[in-house]
C-alpha cells in the first residue's frame, strides 16, 4: 500500500520570504503522480502543483515549485515570495498512474504567513 | 475546468434521521467518485469509492449500512448518512478523478459540513 508522510504539522513564514514543505512517500510502483493541494479556511481543495513520476524535471507554477527526488521518494514544495493568501493547510498526495485511481493524502502541514 | 457541485454546503439534523449529500459533475462525466471524511485539523480520509453502474467500494472500517453511496448516473453520486448520530458530525468531500485530464488534477466538491444534534 502507498503511504504519504508530511513531517511538519505546522510552519510559519514571514510575508515575502521563502518556505519549503516536506513530503515523503512510499510505493513499489514506478509510474505515479504526486500533487500538492491547498485547503484554505473555506475548505475548498485547490490544486497547487503536480508532478509525473516519469518526468525528471521539477514542476513549477509561478511562485510554487517542487523538488522531486524519485530515488529518495521525496516531494517537497517550495513557496517563494510568500503571500498572506498562502495561509492554508497543504496536503501532499499520491496516486497511481491510470487517471481513475484514488488519492492518498498525507496528514497535512498548516502554513501561516505572517505580515 | 471541470467542476463538481456538492450540496448542501452545510446541514444540521437531529440524531436518528438521515441526510443525503449530492455531488454532480457539471461539465463532464464522472464514472467514479471518491468520498472523503475530514475531521477538524486532520487530513482527508477516504470512505468509499462509487462507480456508475456497480456497487460502491468501501474502505476498511467504514459501515456500509450507515453510509449509503449511490452512483445514479454519469453525473450524480450521492452519500446518505443513515440514522445519523453526533459522532457522524464531520466535513464530507467528494472528488472526481481526472481520467484523461490527469494534468487538471482531481476535482473536489466544496464539501458538506454535517452537524448532528
Amino acid at each position: 500500500a502507498q503511504t504519504v508522510t508530511q513531517s511538519q504539522p505546522e510552519m510559519s513564514v514571514q510575508e515575502a520570504e521563502t518556505v519549503t514543505l516536506s513530503c515523503t512517500y512510499d510505493t513499489s510502483e514506478s509510474n505515479y503522480y504526486l500533487f500538492w493541494y491547498k485547503q484554505p479556511p473555506s475548505r475548498q481543495m485547490i490544486l497547487v502543483i503536480r508532478q509525473e513520476a516519469y518526468k525528471q524535471q521539477n514542476a513549477t507554477e509561478n511562485r510554487f515549485s517542487v523538488n522531486f527526488q524519485k530515488a529518495a521518494k521525496s516531494f517537497s514544495l517550495k513557496i517563494s515570495d510568500s503571500q498572506l493568501g498562502d495561509t492554508a493547510m497543504y496536503f501532499c498526495a499520491f496516486t497511481l498512474q491510470g487517471g481513475s485511481e484514488k488519492l492518498v493524502f498525507g496528514k497535512g502541514t498548516k502554513l501561516t504567513v505572517n505580515p | 475546468g471541470a467542476v463538481v457541485s456538492q450540496h448542501p454546503s452545510w446541514v444540521i439534523c437531529k440524531s436518528g434521521t438521515s441526510v443525503k449529500i449530492e455531488c454532480r459533475s457539471l461539465d463532464f462525466q464522472a464514472t467514479t467518485m471518491f468520498w472523503y471524511r475530514q475531521f477538524p485539523k486532520q487530513s482527508l480520509m477516504l470512505m468509499a469509492t462509487s462507480n456508475e453502474g456497480s456497487k460502491a467500494t468501501y474502505e476498511q472500517g467504514v459501515e456500509k449500512d450507515k453510509f449509503l453511496i449511490n452512483h445514479a448516473s454519469l453525473t450524480l453520486s450521492t452519500l446518505t448518512v443513515t440514522s445519523a448520530h453526533p459522532e457522524d458530525s464531520s466535513f464530507y468531500i467528494c472528488s472526481a478523478p481526472p481520467g484523461l485530464r490527469v494534468g487538471d488534477g482531481y476535482t473536489f466538491g466544496s464539501g458538506t459540513r454535517l452537524t448532528v444534534v
